[in-house]
């Protein structure tokens, strides 16, 4: 079984500053992860996803988050945030032998002038 | 990139009625396909698994009959809610699986807004 644990349902910050969204997952076997991003009234876009290779990924619109074992997170950052990166995003896991994926419950980002 | 459509992208209907959203993968094949639910505010809860040639598999606590899958072809899946209810009353997202190996990723389509009255 896997679970996904988004720690902050909110997070604000100033245009231009970092932005660190927390995930944390749960898995009895090696964990595919996503980082989704959902615009209000919208469907989900993905950002990134790790599943083998360099634990660094590489998204869209300057994002990037890095697979931590040791850890069991998969943390995403930005290093400067614009207005339009306030959205709501997700976190997700797959797991070996199951296809669907579990989300986490959502962060909501909301960046100030 | 890969495109998944819905249709309608939002829908209103007395209670009672049974309403179908569409689910098109447009640019590509999905043998596999899944419908999710998301209310206001809150995270997206897998309903069901929609193989195409088969039946859907349905997660717990999902009422088959009240959710009607059909998956006949590699790039269309629909959902029925049958006898609608003001309690059905929710955001549906489907995705598309493209691929069928380890890498295989979800495409995600608009999402359908479904309000009964």
């Amino acid at each position: 079984a896997q679970s996904v644990t988004q720690l902050g349902s909110h997070v604000s910050v100033s245009e231009g500053a970092l932005v660190l969204l927390r995930c944390n997952y749960s898995s009895s076997v090696p964990p595919y992860l996503f980082w989704y991003v959902q615009y209000p009234n919208q469907g989900l876009q993905l950002l990134l996803k790790y599943t083998t290779g360099a634990t660094l990924v590489k998204g869209i619109n300057g994002f990037e988050a890095e697979f931590k074992k040791s850890e069991t997170s998969f943390h995403l950052t930005k290093p400067s945030a614009h207005m339009s990166d306030a959205a709501e995003y997700f976190c997700a896991v797959i797991g070996t032998g199951r296809r669907a994926l579990t989300f986490g419950s959502g962060t909501r980002l909301q960046v100030q002038p | 990139g890969a495109v998944v459509s819905q249709h309608p992208s939002r829908v209103i209907c007395k209670s009672g009625t049974s309403v179908k959203i569409e689910c098109r993968s447009l640019d590509f094949q999905a043998t596999t396909m899944f419908w999710y639910r998301q209310f206001p505010k809150q995270s997206l809860m897998l309903m069901a698994t929609s193989n195409e040639g088969s039946k859907a598999t349905y997660e717990q606590g999902v009422e088959k009959d009240k959710f009607l899958i059909n998956h006949a072809s590699l790039t269309l899946s629909t959902l029925t809610v049958t006898s609608a209810h003001p309690e059905d009353s929710s955001f549906y997202i489907c995705s598309a699986r493209r691929g069928t190996g380890s890498f295989d990723t979800q495409y995600f389509g608009p999402g359908t807004r479904l309000t009964v009255l």
